[in-house]
């Protein structure tokens, strides 16, 4: 079984902070990871995408991977109420689709 | 009109009835999904086209059959649902290997 771990939250910060989204795996062989951002009623919209160690920033998104450790992670800078919503994390594996975490639902408080 | 575009939007079934979800991508994608999202449960992969041929099958029931007559759509067959059935189902599309997937606005399905 392929698992793809997150905290379910939910993660509450204030308008303003970092938020931090953290994501880890078990299948060694998966080698693209991806951040979705779903709200309420709606489908997942890919936010972030990374494939290599390190960090990748992308306006007030960065996400971060450490394959040797299985993990990846997602920050946002300067939350905003409007980035309230479900995080998935999934990544690739074996076969031809990917595998997706449960999320983590982030709220961002005024 | 571009994306994944998926019809209808929320479908209510009785448990005897045949119905059938659509999806259309604009995108030029080789590859096709359906996905399954239940509350509090991970994204459930359940079919996958690659060039129109099917490639995964997730041990999927049978009351679900997928169809995919060429690469720009795909359709999922429902008949003799149970309630456990009722979810959001996505049809998603990719360009293939470790590309990412463009989802669809789903189908929310409520089997009575």
């Amino acid at each position: 079984q392929k698992e793809v771990e997150q905290n379910s939250g939910p993660l509450s910060v204030p308008e303003g902070a970092i938020a931090s989204l953290n994501c880890t795996y078990s299948d060694r062989v998966s080698q693209s990871f991806f951040w979705y951002r779903q709200y309420s009623g709606k489908s997942p919209e890919l936010i972030m995408s990374i494939y290599s160690n390190g960090d990748k920033e992308d306006g007030r998104f960065t996400a971060q991977l450490n394959k040797a450790s299985q993990y990846v992670s997602l920050l946002i800078r300067d939350s905003q109420p409007s980035d309230s919503a479900t995080y998935l994390c999934a990544l690739t594996g074996s076969g031809y689709a990917l595998n997706f975490g449960k999320g983590t639902s982030l709220l961002v408080t005024p | 009109e571009t994306g994944v575009t998926q019809t209808p939007r929320h479908l209510v079934m009785g448990m005897t009835n045949k119905k059938s979800l659509k999806c259309e991508q604009h995108l030029g994608h080789n590859a096709m999904y359906w996905y399954k999202q239940s509350a509090k449960k991970p994204l459930e992969l359940m079919f996958v086209y690659s060039l129109e041929e099917r490639v995964e099958n997730n041990s999927v029931p049978s009351r679900f059959s997928p169809e995919c007559p060429n690469s720009s759509h795909l359709f999922l067959h429902l008949h003799t649902l149970q309630p456990e059935d009722s979810a959001l189902y996505l049809c998603a599309s990719a360009t293939g290997g470790v590309s990412p997937l463009h989802f669809g606005n789903g189908t929310r399905l409520t089997v009575t």
